[in-house]
């Protein structure tokens, strides 16, 4: 069974620094990994999706990566602002599952952070 | 394109009642994905619907379940509502290439 852990589970950070948002997951086979946004109480907003086989993709300020051998993805946010405050979700899809019928996604608990002005 | 849409935004209901959620996937999708969201956790994948019938569940009682219509709407019902169905309960949709597309959410409350 797929497991996805997010490491830190919160973290406050003043604004302008440069930050990491850990992921990893327990079973490599996967199709593709997704950074979502979820400010408090709303929907999930897509933020990054890198296939399984590429190593990493850029966003703007955001920057998410994949080792899927590691089973480990990093998402690199360059000079935080206070707008940058949300939960961020980490998601894996199964491989083998290229039909939309087989799409499901594992998250993890997520990492909330806060930006201070 | 409006993307994906849920109804209602926000439900209260008393325990041992039952509760349907409604989902409009983003427009050329055909498969509608239901997520439940405690707080401070992660969604759970509840079930997915392909061509009207539940292709995928994960690990929910039968007191959840689904239907999909002719035209991709989908609607989530939960019966003897406990307290512990209180979530975000998140609807998703996506097409052949799988990537899913989130709508905004029902926020129950179960009193």
């Amino acid at each position: 069974k797929q497991e996805v852990t997010q490491i830190p589970a919160a973290l406050s950070v003043p604004e302008g620094e440069n930050l990491v948002l850990n992921c990893s997951f327990t079973d490599s086979a996967i199709y593709n990994l997704q950074w979502f946004r979820q400010d408090p109480g709303k929907g999930l907003t897509s933020l990054l999706l890198i296939q399984s086989s590429q190593r990493e993709q850029t966003s703007g300020r955001l920057n998410a990566s994949l080792d899927k051998s590691s089973g480990r993805s990093t998402l690199y946010i360059a000079a935080s602002q206070p707008g940058d405050s949300a939960t961020y979700l980490c998601a894996v899809r199964p491989k083998g599952a290229r039909n939309s019928g087989y799409s499901t996604l594992t998250f993890g608990k997520g990492t909330m952070l806060l930006v201070s002005p | 394109d409006a993307g994906v849409t849920q109804s209602p935004t926000h439900l209260i209901k008393t325990r041992g009642q039952q509760v349907t959620l409604r989902c409009s996937p983003k427009s050329g999708h055909d498969t509608v994905s239901w997520y439940q969201q405690a707080l401070g956790q992660g969604p759970q994948f509840i079930f997915q619907y392909y061509e009207e019938e539940e292709r995928q569940r994960g690990n929910f009682p039968d007191r959840f379940s689904g239907h999909q219509f002719p035209n991709y709407s989908s609607e989530l019902n939960v019966n003897a509502l406990l307290l512990g169905d209180s979530a975000l309960y998140l609807c998703a949709s996506s097409s052949s290439s799988g990537q899913q597309f989130f709508g905004p959410g029902t926020r129950l409350t179960v009193l």
